[in-house]
């Protein structure tokens, strides 16, 4: 089992781009073969799949974000990021990072204010 | 994109009894792809069942999860108090990965 921690800003201005970083502790992400994935949550609703990287660094998007969503993989950092552009106050929501499907990081609130 | 239904919204039971999710998908899903997660409050997800009807690690077998093609079930044979939450299905077998809406266990 590895552990995840997400990290970033908590409050970013609309218009701008939202940038995570979720580092990878207990294992590498070039072993197993497994989906480096960015998962959101909006305040009190259900979870929406954001996109996801192999450690080769192929990746996949939600159509629904595909145009502002980019996800890339540091092999030599053992992390992964996320930057979403063009944030409006809808991107607010927590922002977890996963191993699919089984380690989640603990969260990170990233709120979309001026 | 394969659209997940979770069923019922909410569920409410008493400790003890027994709960039944349901997830149906639109397009048949790879048995080997289809996960269950609870979350609580204020928690990130937790991953209870992988390829549909195995355990994860440190996983109560008071759960369970069977089905195939497009129904998925999820049981908790008797519930704890612990286990009131909400869970999600998940289909991992193509992209876009899709999750359920949710279905929240509450206390009757």
């Amino acid at each position: 089992q590895v552990q995840l921690q997400e990290s970033g800003p908590g409050l970013v201005k609309p218009s701008q781009t939202l940038s995570l970083t979720c580092t990878v502790s207990g294992g590498s992400l070039i072993s197993g073969g497994y989906y480096w994935t960015w998962i959101r949550q909006h305040p009190g609703k259900g979870l929406e799949w954001i996109g996801n990287t192999y450690y080769s660094g192929s990746t996949s998007y939600n159509p629904s974000l595909k145009s502002r969503v980019s996800i890339s993989v540091d092999t030599s950092k053992n992390q992964f990021s996320l930057k979403l552009s063009s944030v409006t106050a809808a991107d607010t929501a927590v922002y977890y990072c996963a191993r699919e499907p089984i380690d989640w990081g603990q969260g990170t609130l990233v709120t979309v204010s001026s | 994109e394969i659209v997940l239904t979770q069923s019922p919204g909410t569920l409410s039971l008493s400790p003890g009894e027994r709960a039944t999710l349901s997830c149906r998908a639109s397009q048949s899903v790879s048995s080997s792809f289809l996960a269950w997660y609870q979350q609580k409050p204020g928690q990130a997800p937790r991953l209870l069942i992988y390829g549909a009807s195995s355990r994860a690690t440190g996983i109560p077998d008071r759960f369970s999860g069977s089905g195939s093609g497009t129904d998925f079930t999820l049981t908790i044979s008797r519930l704890e108090p612990e286990d009131f939450a909400v869970y999600y299905c998940q289909q991992y077998d193509s992209s876009p990965r899709t999750f359920g809406q949710g279905t929240k266990v509450e206390i009757k």
